[in-house]
C-alpha cells in the first residue's frame, strides 16, 4: 500500500509572503499521479494542482507550485503571494496508474493559515 | 458545472440506528467513493464503486456497507451506528480510463452518534 506523509500538521504565513507545504509518500510504483487539495473551512475539496509522475517538469496553476522530486518521493507545494482566501486544509494525494478503480490515497492534511 | 451532493449536512443519530448516507453526482462518473475525515487522520477510503452493483473495501470498512443501484447514486450504510462511528463523510465521483484522476466532492456529511 501506498503512504503519504505530511509531516506539518498546522502552518501560518502572513499576506503576501510564500508558503511551502510539504509531502513525501512511499510506493514501489513507477507510474503515478500525486495531487494537492484544498479544504476551505466548511466548504468542500477542491483539486489545487496535479503532477504525473512522468513528467520531470514541475507542475505549476497561477500562485500554486509544486517541486516534484521523483527519486528522494518528495512533492511539495509552494504558494506564492499567500491571500487570505488561501487558508484551508491543505491534503496531499497519490494515486497509481491505470487507475480505473483505483482509489487516492491521502495524507493527515496541513491546516494553513493566512493572516493579514 | 459538475455537482456531487450528499443528502444531508448534518446528522445526529442514536447508538444501534441504522444510518444511510446518500451520494448522487450528475456527471455520468463511473466511480464513486465514500472516505471518513478525521482530525490528526486526514481522509481513509471506506469503501468505493468502479460501477452500477460494483463494490470494494478500502482501508476501514468494518461497520459500513454500500449500495450502487445506479450510477448516479452511491449510499454508506451504518448497519448499527456507534459513537466512533460520529465523523464526517465524504462522498467522490470520478470517471474511468485513461484520465487524470481528478476527484469532485461533496460538501460532506457530519454524523454525530450519541
Amino acid at each position: 500500500a501506498q503512504t503519504v506523509t505530511q509531516s506539518q500538521p498546522e502552518m501560518s504565513v502572513q499576506e503576501a509572503e510564500t508558503v511551502t507545504l510539504s509531502c513525501t509518500y512511499d510506493t514501489s510504483e513507477n507510474n503515478y499521479y500525486l495531487f494537492w487539495y484544498k479544504q476551505p473551512p466548511s466548504r468542500q475539496m477542491i483539486l489545487v494542482i496535479r503532477q504525473e509522475a512522468y513528467k520531470q517538469q514541475n507542475a505549476t496553476e497561477n500562485r500554486f507550485s509544486v517541486n516534484f522530486q521523483k527519486a528522494a518521493k518528495s512533492f511539495s507545494l509552494k504558494i506564492s503571494d499567500s491571500q487570505l482566501g488561501d487558508t484551508a486544509m491543505y491534503f496531499c494525494a497519490f494515486m497509481k496508474v491505470p487507475n480505473s478503480g483505483y482509489a487516492l490515497n491521502f495524507g493527515k492534511g496541513t491546516s494553513l493559515l493566512v493572516t493579514p | 458545472d459538475v455537482k456531487v451532493t450528499q443528502s444531508s449536512r448534518y446528522l445526529v443519530k442514536r447508538t444501534g440506528e441504522k444510518v444511510f448516507l446518500e451520494c448522487v453526482q450528475d456527471m455520468d462518473h463511473e466511480n464513486m467513493f465514500w472516505y471518513r475525515q478525521d482530525p490528526g487522520l486526514g481522509l481513509r477510503l471506506i469503501y468505493f464503486s468502479y460501477d452500477v452493483k460494483m463494490k470494494e473495501k478500502g482501508d476501514i470498512p468494518e461497520g459500513y456497507s454500500v449500495s450502487r443501484e445506479k450510477k448516479e447514486r452511491f449510499s454508506l450504510i451504518l448497519e448499527s451506528a456507534s459513537t466512533n462511528q460520529t465523523s464526517m463523510y465524504l462522498c467522490a465521483s470520478r470517471t474511468s480510463g485513461a484520465n487524470t484522476g481528478e476527484l469532485f466532492f461533496g460538501e460532506g456529511s457530519r454524523l454525530t452518534v450519541l
